[in-house]
């Protein structure tokens, strides 16, 4: 079965840590976003990748890095300058980075992971 | 720049009943826009989307959706609900024909009780 697969789905930061999220997609996808989700703020873009070895910032990217060596795969480390990492993070990727009337499904979503400080 | 105004925090109501999870967008050009559900900790699941065409538009599990593009609004309205829809409720706007990026609301908690 084809989908997004992000691990783990609980993650544990101490003060001072980098720590890497991992997203994996066998949809043969060529864009790949990583989004933030808080509480009453809905879903915010933090970077998202058009194509292998290229990637753009979104709306929350400081804190944040990450790499896209591969087509299936968009790994995010959250690095000790993000001062408050507490989230629930998805990954998501679409067929194109661009939406057309033709586009059959924006983005696909995987089933998140939560990161929390220790 | 876009932005997405879902007008209700928190929506209960009665299995059977009726709802409509409002939703209303800002944007100086033509947009494509979204309905997502998300059960808890898992992610987001695609209700239905608006491109282009007939302004009524029918999705997953029942939900439908009409695009006002005089008023902004892109309401999800459903006849009868069941418990299983309580769930978490996304509206999302992008530029049509621009890139595939959206720009979300801060949702809408729905909760069906018996």
């Amino acid at each position: 079965d084809g989908g997004i697969t992000q691990s783990p789905k609980y993650l544990f930061r101490k003060e001072g840590q980098n720590v890497t999220l991992s997203c994996e997609q066998n949809l043969n996808h060529d864009a790949m976003y990583w989004y933030r989700q808080d509480p009453g703020q809905g879903l915010r873009l933090i970077y998202y990748s058009q194509i292998v070895n290229d990637f753009q910032k979104g709306d929350i990217a400081e804190g944040y890095s990450v790499s896209r060596e591969k087509k299936e795969s968009f790994p995010l480390t959250v690095t000790s300058a993000q001062k408050n990492p507490t989230a629930f993070y998805l990954c998501a990727s679409s067929i194109s980075p661009y939406l057309t009337g033709d586009s059959n499904q924006p983005q696909h979503f995987g089933d998140g992971t939560r990161l929390s400080i220790l | 720049a876009q932005s997405v105004t879902q007008l209700d925090s928190q929506v209960p109501v009665f299995e059977e009943a009726p709802v409509e999870l409002r939703c209303n967008y800002s944007s100086s050009v033509s947009v494509y826009l979204f309905w997502y559900v998300q059960y808890p900790n898992q992610g987001l699941q695609l209700l239905l989307k608006y491109l282009s065409g007939s302004t009524l538009v029918k999705g997953i599990n029942g939900f439908e959706a009409e695009f006002n593009k005089s008023q902004t609004s892109f309401h999800l309205r459903k006849p009868s609900v069941h418990i299983s829809d309580t769930a978490e409720y996304f509206c999302a706007v992008s530029v049509s024909g621009g890139y595939n990026k959206l720009i979300f609301g801060a949702g809408t908690r729905l909760a069906v009780h018996p």
